[in-house]
Formats: structure tokens, sequence, C-alpha cells
């Protein structure tokens, strides 16, 4: 079965970093994309991140409001992904989902997220 | 950036009723290769978002195919033949034919 399941989130003061896990399990990870999105409270989903898998070029790309500050990274057992952010802002404060990404050559699909993370950036 | 513009912003109905929601992206959706990047999600109260629909008209593994989306170009549709309980919820389209990816203000669901 696909799980994907996120933690790392908490209460962190403006200026400060944090690293959100993603660990995955029931598929490679190498053979999917990941993406994270976020949702501040009350709000709607913002999409903050993409990785294509490694058969679609690997790249990585992050939303504007972020790029510079957070990174992608992955575990060289490939079970977890990362979500490393610095110089965090109040605006960042939402839920963050991973989601598993899948590219094939008829369809893209978000299939599998997680069941998200709280991050509090407040004083 | 695209933006996606969804309308109504909220639906209140009663059982067995049909519902449409409209989705108009900026400029087109349709890639190079051809494909239309275009999906639905629902996220239900206290959960996360769930995919409904993928490639505009895709309907995901085991959603009921009482959810039927189409569209093409800049205009897209997610009906519902029969509205249900279970249907209650926060519906988004999503662009994703170029980053930033961008998504719907959603549409609020609910049941009288």
């Amino acid at each position: 079965e696909v799980h994907l399941e996120e933690s790392g989130g908490g209460l962190v003061q403006p200026g400060r970093s944090l690293r959100l896990s993603c660990r995955v399990s029931g598929f490679t990870f190498v053979d999917y994309g990941l993406t994270w999105f976020r949702q501040p409270p009350g709000k709607g989903l913002e999409w903050v991140s993409l990785t294509r898998s490694n058969s679609y070029g690997g790249e990585t790309l992050y939303a504007a409001s972020v790029q510079g500050r957070f990174s992608f990274l992955r575990s060289d057992s490939n079970t977890n992904a990362y979500l490393q952010m610095n110089s965090l802002k109040p605006e960042d404060t939402a839920i963050y989902f991973c989601t598993r990404w899948t590219q094939t050559g008829t369809s893209t699909r978000f299939d599998s997220w997680g069941q998200g993370t709280l991050v509090t950036v407040s004083s | 950036d695209i933006v996606m513009t969804q309308t109504p912003l909220s639906l209140s109905l009663t059982p067995g009723q049909p519902a449409s929601i409209s989705c108009r992206s900026s400029q087109s959706l349709v890639y190079s290769d051809g494909k239309t990047y275009l999906s639905w999600f629902l996220q239900k109260p206290g959960q996360s978002p769930q995919l409904l629909i993928h490639g505009v008209s895709n309907r995901f593994s085991g959603v009921s195919d009482r959810f039927s989306g189409s569209g093409s170009g800049t205009v897209y549709t997610l009906k519902i033949s029969r509205v249900e309980a279970e249907d209650v919820g926060l519906y988004y389209c999503m662009q994703h034919v170029e980053a930033p990816w961008t998504f719907g203000q959603g549409t609020k669901v609910e049941i009288k």
C-alpha cells in the first residue's frame, strides 16, 4: 500500500529553520516525482515545490515565494524526502503536504497525499 | 503566472441534485506534447486533498462515476451527476502545465 507521512512541523520563530520529513512506503521513491503543497489556515492550496522522477530529468523547482529559502533533499535510502526551510517568515505558516507525483507516457497525476504537518512561524 | 478562476465559490445542494463547477485559466493548459495538465481535487473536512480527475477527464482509480470532467483550452468543468452526503468538502482545480502550478480558489460544496 502506498503511504506518505509528513513530520517535523511545529512552532518556530521568524528567521529560524525547520526541516520537514516525508517518509514514503509501498513504492520505489526514485521512480516517482514528489511535490510539496501547503495550505495556510483557513485558506486554499498552494504549490511549494516539485521534483521530477529520474526518468523525467529529476529537476526540482520552487515557488517564487520560497525560492532561495527552501530546498528539497532526498535520503540515500530513498525512503525519505525532506523540505529544508530556512529564513522562515510568518507567511510560511501552513499545513504542508507531500504528494507522490506519477508521470507516465499517458498521464500525470498526484495520486497519493500525506496527512500533512503544521508549521507555525511566530514569535 | 497562470490564474485559475473557479465558479461558483459555494454550492448548497440537496442529495440527488446535479452539481457543476467551472474552472477558467488565464491561458491554455495544453502543453507542447498535446496533453492538457488540469486536475481536480476534493478536500473533505479535516482531511488531505484527494485526486478526483487528472488530464481533464480521467477519473482516478476508485472515484465514483458520478464525477466527470470535461473542457479544453481555458475552460474546464467538473460535474457531479447526483450529489451525495459524502461529497461535501472543498473542490479545487489545479493547472500543472507550467510552473508555478496554480490552484483555483476552491468551491465549497455542502448538503442541505
